[in-house]
């Protein structure tokens, strides 16, 4: 499967305790997005980046949260300190930037559980 | 700021009646929309984008830009067509704003 790979699926865990996740863009894709999503609402826009560099990060994304993307391939993304607010489904995109086609390629998701 | 609304949490419809999920969305610029598709215990995927103007598994949707409206259409539903459906405006060249979601039950 080429498809974006994300894991851990799942991760339950207590609050207070740090957790990262991991994300494996499609191989040629140089844009790579996190967002987040909670039941009930569409997924929301944490950051992005393209290539290495991180372009953008939303207010949402607090100071306990970092994203890396070393080397432009893999991304992960780590919360320090979890609350239990933070429970969400974790949702990692990529696309191609000349394409200019608009289309995510998203992966399954990473569900996050802070007890 | 950019904004997109799908009124409409929950649709059900019987197989064979026609479907339309409705999104509204609010932006300054000129907008780009798309409609996104989540089945069963399935990734989130690209169903259609107003700048193609194409027919996919036979649902539609025009920009509106007088009504600020990019709804989806279907002119008869099938029971496969049961999924959450997410509108999503692209903002700021690479962005993507979605809104809540409609989940389509369709009914045999």
């Amino acid at each position: 499967d080429t498809g974006v790979s994300q894991n851990p699926r799942h991760k339950i865990t207590k609050r207070g305790q740090n957790v990262t996740f991991r994300c494996d863009p499609i191989s040629e894709h140089n844009r790579l997005y996190w967002y987040r999503q909670t039941l009930g609402q569409g997924p929301e826009f944490l950051t992005y980046f393209q290539n290495e560099a991180q372009l953008e990060k939303s207010r949402l994304l607090s100071d306990r949260f970092s994203a890396e993307r070393p080397k432009g391939s893999f991304s992960t993304l780590e919360i320090q300190r979890t609350e239990q607010g933070d429970s969400a489904m974790y949702l990692c995109a990529s696309s191609l930037a000349l394409a200019n086609t608009g289309e995510l390629f998203f992966g399954e998701g990473s569900r996050l559980t802070v007890l | 700021a950019q904004r997109v609304t799908q009124p409409e949490k929950l649709l059900s419809v019987f197989k064979g009646a026609p479907v339309e999920l409705k999104c509204n969305y609010s932006y300054s610029g000129s907008p780009e929309l798309f409609w996104y598709v989540q089945y069963s215990r399935q990734r989130l995927q690209l169903l259609l984008r107003h700048i193609s103007r194409e027919s996919i598994k036979g649902f539609t949707a025009d920009l509106n830009k007088g009504e600020t409206s990019f709804h989806l259409k279907k002119p008869f539903a099938q029971e496969e067509d049961s999924a959450m459906y997410y509108c999503a405006l692209k903002y700021n060249f690479n962005k993507f704003y979605f809104g809540s979601g409609t989940k389509l039950n369709v009914k045999p």
